[in-house]
Formats: C-alpha cells, sequence, structure tokens
C-alpha cells in the first residue's frame, strides 16, 4: 500500500522567511495530493491541494510543487507569519478508488517573530 | 454551510471498558471516514462509508472496533474493550462524492487509562 514520508519533523523560521515541507511517496498511482494545517487542539484544515496533472498550484503565500517521476511533492510557504505555526500534514491517494488519504507525519512549524 | 459534528468532544475510560463515538457529517455528502490520530503522528484511516455501505475497513482491528452508518447519515464508532494503545484523537471527516475535499470534524480525544 501507499507510505508517505515528511521532512522535517519540526521546522523554525524567522518571520518573513520562507519555510519549505517535503513528501515523497511510493504508490506511483496516487494522484491526488493535499495538504493540511493543524494548530493545537483543532481540526486539520485543507489549505492547498495538487492533482498530478499539475506540477505547481499557488494561492497568494502557499504554492504546492509535484514531481510525479521522483514521487515527491513540496509546500512552500513564503513571508512566513506567526499565525503560520501550526503542524502540517501531506497526503497522498488515488482519487477514484475512494480517495483514501494516507497521511505523512507532520511537521511542527514555528515562525519567530 | 454548518461543518462535520463529532461528540464527545473527550472521553475518558479505563481500559478494558467500552466507548462510543458520534459523527454527523455536511449535509448531503455521501463518503464518511473515520480516522485515528495518535499523538505526534498523522491521522489513520480506520474506515471508509459511501451512504451506507463500507467500502474500506481493512486497516479497522475488527476484533475490538465496530463503526455504523445507518440510514447513510450519522455515523458510530464503537470500541470493546478499549487498550491503552487505543488513546487517540479520533477524527470524522465527510466528502461530497468520495473524490473532492474531505472536511474534518473537531475530533473526540480518547484517553484509556
Amino acid at each position: 500500500g501507499e507510505n508517505v514520508e515528511q521532512h522535517p519533523s519540526t521546522l523554525s523560521v524567522q518571520e518573513g522567511d520562507s519555510a519549505v515541507i517535503k513528501c515523497t511517496y511510493s504508490d506511483s498511482a496516487s494522484n491526488y495530493f493535499p495538504w493540511y494545517k493543524q494548530e493545537l487542539g483543532k481540526r486539520p484544515q485543507l489549505i492547498i491541494d495538487i492533482r498530478s496533472n499539475v506540477g505547481e498550484k499557488k494561492d497568494q503565500r502557499i504554492a504546492v510543487t509535484l514531481n510525479k517521476t521522483a514521487k515527491h511533492f513540496s509546500l512552500h510557504i513564503t513571508e512566513t507569519q506567526p499565525e503560520d505555526s501550526a503542524v502540517y500534514f501531506c497526503a497522498a491517494s488515488i482519487m477514484e478508488y475512494g480517495n483514501k488519504l494516507v497521511f505523512g507525519a507532520g511537521t511542527i512549524l514555528r515562525v519567530k517573530s | 454551510e454548518a461543518g462535520v459534528a463529532q461528540s464527545p468532544r473527550y472521553k475518558i475510560i479505563e481500559k478494558r471498558q467500552s466507548v462510543a463515538f458520534w459523527c454527523n457529517p455536511i449535509s448531503g455528502h455521501a463518503t464518511l471516514y473515520w480516522y485515528q490520530q495518535i499523538l505526534g503522528q498523522g491521522p489513520k484511516l480506520l474506515i471508509q462509508f459511501q451512504n451506507n455501505g463500507v467500502v474500506d475497513d481493512s486497516q479497522l482491528p475488527k476484533d475490538r472496533f465496530s463503526a455504523e452508518r445507518l440510514k447513510g447519515v450519522d455515523s458510530t464508532l464503537k470500541i470493546q474493550p478499549a487498550k491503552l494503545e487505543d488513546s487517540a484523537v479520533y477524527l470524522c471527516a465527510s466528502s461530497l462524492d468520495g473524490i473532492g475535499e474531505q472536511y474534518f470534524g473537531p475530533g473526540t480525544r480518547l484517553t484509556v487509562t
């Protein structure tokens, strides 16, 4: 089955700097890659997703890139702000097979002001 | 629109006791997922329903866990008997059609002592 690895496990950046989180997946059939943000004690919330027919997607300060050949995808946050501090999870799934998400272990992002 | 509702939010039980969690998905969402999130890890899928039928329960420990979704709306997840390693947050998620975005509920934090 699918296996998703996520790095780094913790990331500290200065406010205004960029943050990059990387994930690799094992199942070449996976075609949907969402990123979730989870604040302490709260529910995971989707912040951006990408499908396998696209190499990059951007939404304001957040972008995701996908390399299908290497089977890895990355989250890029520019101009980080203290409110970006949270745990970020990547996931992978095959949309047509029930979209069963397999999550990475998470990255704790701390933005220092 | 109202989000995914879950209850209770917190539950503390002793090992070998039983417990049940309830989930009410977003109105009209056909697909419902239960995830287990152990502290410091990403959510792990336990079971997926499409309407009132089970799509995937391959990772559900069926000797102690059971779930149902009567009438294709609300769902309950039961653990009987509970073990210490069942301590986790149990997240319910729903999606419109099993392909699109999954919306998560606030979760139930279970502590087994």
